[in-house]
């Protein structure tokens, strides 16, 4: 059974980064069929994705418009793990943050996706 | 605003047959599979459909899904009262290059 735990502070103060951690049990960050998320939620927002990663045969990562310049997704092999930075941030990066597998299906020979695993979420609140 | 639209709102009485609806265009809902996730409140949100009626394991086959075109919907037969949540649509969006979310619909068992 996979499981998603996440770590990281519950405040960060405004232009500072914030960082968080989702540690991977019963998979591999390396998969070769999976990518790791970070999606945010808020009342204003709503459910926003944020970016990824994922490995097959090297390293890829993509992020949101929205956070491009400010973010940074990072996967630690040793630890079996992935990271969210997002740095610069603001009161509007008040959130709870979730970490999620995007895995897969086979059926038929088609491959369906989608959020299969998600972490417990963290709220972070951006206040001086 | 979101990028895929649904209805805030959606109600039922128990036994009922409900659905909920999702709009998109053709580089997402057009292009790709779309997912339905259930959010509980103070959970994480849960995968429903992976598409049309393909459910991960655990989910009962009260729910499922359709899609045409560049709309989608879910529906809930035999509604529950433990059936009462948000509901959302999701799917990967060729133009954006990212997932992209419904704004969701909170489901209201009467």
């Amino acid at each position: 059974q996979v499981q998603l735990q996440q770590s990281g502070p519950g405040l960060v103060k405004p232009s500072q980064t914030l960082s968080l951690t989702c540690g991977i049990s019963g998979d591999s960050v390396s998969s070769d069929s999976a990518a790791w998320n970070w999606i945010r939620q808020s009342p204003s927002r709503g459910l926003e994705w944020l970016g990824r990663t994922y490995y097959r045969s090297k390293w890829y990562t993509d992020y949101a418009v929205s956070v491009k310049s400010r973010i940074t997704i990072n996967p630690d092999t040793s630890k079996n793990q992935f990271s969210l930075l997002l740095n610069s941030v603001t009161p509007g990066d008040t959130a709870v943050y979730y970490c999620a597998r995007v895995g897969q299906i086979a059926v038929a020979s088609y491959l369906y996706f989608g959020m299969d695993v998600w972490g417990q979420g963290t709220t972070v609140i951006v206040s001086s | 605003q979101s990028v895929l639209t649904q209805p805030p709102s959606a109600s039922g009485t128990p036994g009922q047959r409900v659905t909920i609806s999702c709009s998109g265009s053709t580089s997402n809902i057009g292009s790709n599979t779309l997912n339905w996730y259930q959010q509980l409140p103070g959970a994480a949100p849960k995968l429903l459909i992976y598409s049309r009626n393909q459910r991960p394991s655990g989910v009962p086959d009260r729910f499922s899904g359709s899609k045409s075109g560049t709309s989608a919907s879910l529906a809930i037969s035999g509604l529950q009262s433990e059936d009462e949540a948000d509901y959302y649509c999701a799917t990967w969006d060729d133009s954006l290059k990212g997932w992209v979310f419904g704004g969701g619909t909170k489901l209201t068992v009467l």
